[in-house]
């Protein structure tokens, strides 16, 4: 078993619809949760970084840990072609950062 | 620079050749990171310096693979004998505080390496 499972998708969603993405975890020693964006052919791009469990919202993007479950998610609302890209859930302790495998989501006009 | 670069872009090398992939990070940053991304999935950790040390490189593949950064600056991730498996990108990450801190990653775009 993987330390960090994610849903590979595709995902395909009609602009305007809200996007759910989810992240496992194993490893209880994982201390801070994040998401990242990666376009085809760039660099993961942070989106958002949490602590503790909860819900953390920055625009139309809302991450929530639940650390007792060892479950992360990354909603998006209203969600635009532009944010067509792959989405990983990384977790961290200290220097050991772990990634999920990525969702890739198509928004479509 | 601004940002975590990486060179060269893309590499094709044929099977057995000795390949370098060089990463500048941002300047002043402490840590300094190594992932290795196969097609279609997520990076997986391959080396980690804290400014010139290697402090853990237990995700290397193989002992055909070796990565420095001998001035706490510029790192190179260098592959012996290249196999078709290790065809990947290789993305490279730098974060501004050591092994104990909580600050982003920020990521190059990648040496895309395809071994024939």
């Amino acid at each position: 078993q993987k330390e960090v499972e994610q849903d590979p998708g595709p995902l395909s969603v009609p602009e305007g619809a809200i996007v759910s993405l989810n992240c496992t975890y194993s490893n209880s020693a994982f201390q801070y949760f994040m998401w990242y964006r990666q376009y085809s052919r760039k660099g993961p791009e942070l989106l958002m970084y949490t602590y503790s469990s909860g819900n953390k919202e920055d625009g139309r993007f809302t991450a929530q840990v639940d650390k007792s479950s060892k479950y992360i998610s990354l909603f998006i609302r209203d969600s635009q072609p532009s944010d067509s890209a792959t989405y990983l859930c990384a977790m961290r302790n200290n220097n050991d950062m772990r990634f999920g495998a990525g969702t890739r989501l198509t928004v479509k006009p | 620079g601004a940002g975590v670069s990486q060179s060269p872009r893309y590499k094709v090398a044929k099977r057995g050749q000795d390949v370098a992939l060089r990463c500048d990070p941002i300047s002043g940053h402490v840590s300094l990171f190594w992932y290795q991304q196969a097609l279609g999935q997520g990076p997986e950790f391959l080396t980690y310096f804290q400014n010139e040390a290697q402090l853990d490189k237990s995700g290397l593949p193989s002992d055909r693979f070796f990565a420095e950064r001998p001035e706490g600056s510029v790192s190179t991730l260098k592959i012996q004998r290249t196999q078709q498996e290790d065809s990947a990108v290789y993305l490279c990450a730098s974060s501004l505080g050591g092994a104990a801190n909580t600050g982003e990653l920020f990521f190059g775009e990648g040496s895309r390496l395809t071994v024939l």
